[in-house]
């Protein structure tokens, strides 16, 4: 069955600090492993698209990593700010178009 | 401004009652999609759209149609809506299955 599985559910941590949320699936066919960000109530909006050939991509303090062969993804948020507090999704697409979604890790920065 | 609407933001419908939330996107993308979003479950694909008249199911179809008779619009319809799809619902269209998505700003649904 098609699954992703993320950790921890949730974390609190102070502003300035990094933290790293993980991200296993078994999704197959495998195509592309996606990192959104989430605020409450709104629409996601993403962080880093990756194909299975790619180990890693950033988006500004946001740095995502894959590896194909463990079917494991990780974002690391370096110098958090108070407006990174939301949920955090990730996503493995398949290659026929599906996506199957993570439940997502809450992440609260405290000042 | 490049978007994706949904209308309406917010619906109260009665069970069996048909109704339609609309989805529109501005930005000439093939691929759109319909989530939704339970607490606990997090999103959950229900159709997804490669391009015109190409509709394939998700993860939770069961209860839903859509169509996609023109390239901007994918509505999501649900013929006889039952309490358990009270939900929060979310339309996303992009380029291709792999790139970035925009996502609407959502439709919260109740059937009582």
């Amino acid at each position: 069955k098609n699954q992703v599985e993320q950790s921890p559910q949730s974390l609190i941590i102070l502003e300035g600090k990094n933290c790293t949320l993980q991200c296993n699936y078994t999704v197959s066919p495998f195509s592309n492993l996606r990192w959104y960000k989430q605020d409450t109530g709104r629409g996601p909006v993403s962080l880093t698209i990756m194909t299975f050939s790619e180990n890693t991509k950033s988006n500004g303090r946001y740095t995502a990593t894959l590896d194909a062969d463990t079917k494991q993804s990780s974002l690391h948020i370096t110098a958090s700010q108070l407006s990174d507090s939301a949920s955090y999704i990730c996503v493995a697409g398949g290659s026929q178009g599906n996506l199957i979604f993570g439940k997502g890790t809450k992440l609260s920065v405290k000042p | 401004e490049a978007q994706v609407t949904q209308n309406p933001r917010y619906l109260i419908t009665v069970t069996g009652k048909k109704l339609t939330v609309t989805c529109s996107q501005n930005m000439n993308h093939e691929y759109m999609s319909w989530y939704r979003q339970d607490p606990g479950l997090g999103l959950r694909q229900i159709y997804y759209s490669m391009n015109v008249e190409v509709t394939d199911k998700g993860d939770v179809p069961e209860g839903y149609k859509v169509s996609r008779k023109e390239k901007r619009n994918f509505p999501l319809i649900l013929e006889s809506p039952s309490p358990n799809q009270t939900s929060l619902y979310f339309c996303a269209s992009s380029f291709g299955a792999i790139a970035e998505a925009f996502f609407g700003q959502g439709t919260r649904l109740t059937v009582v």
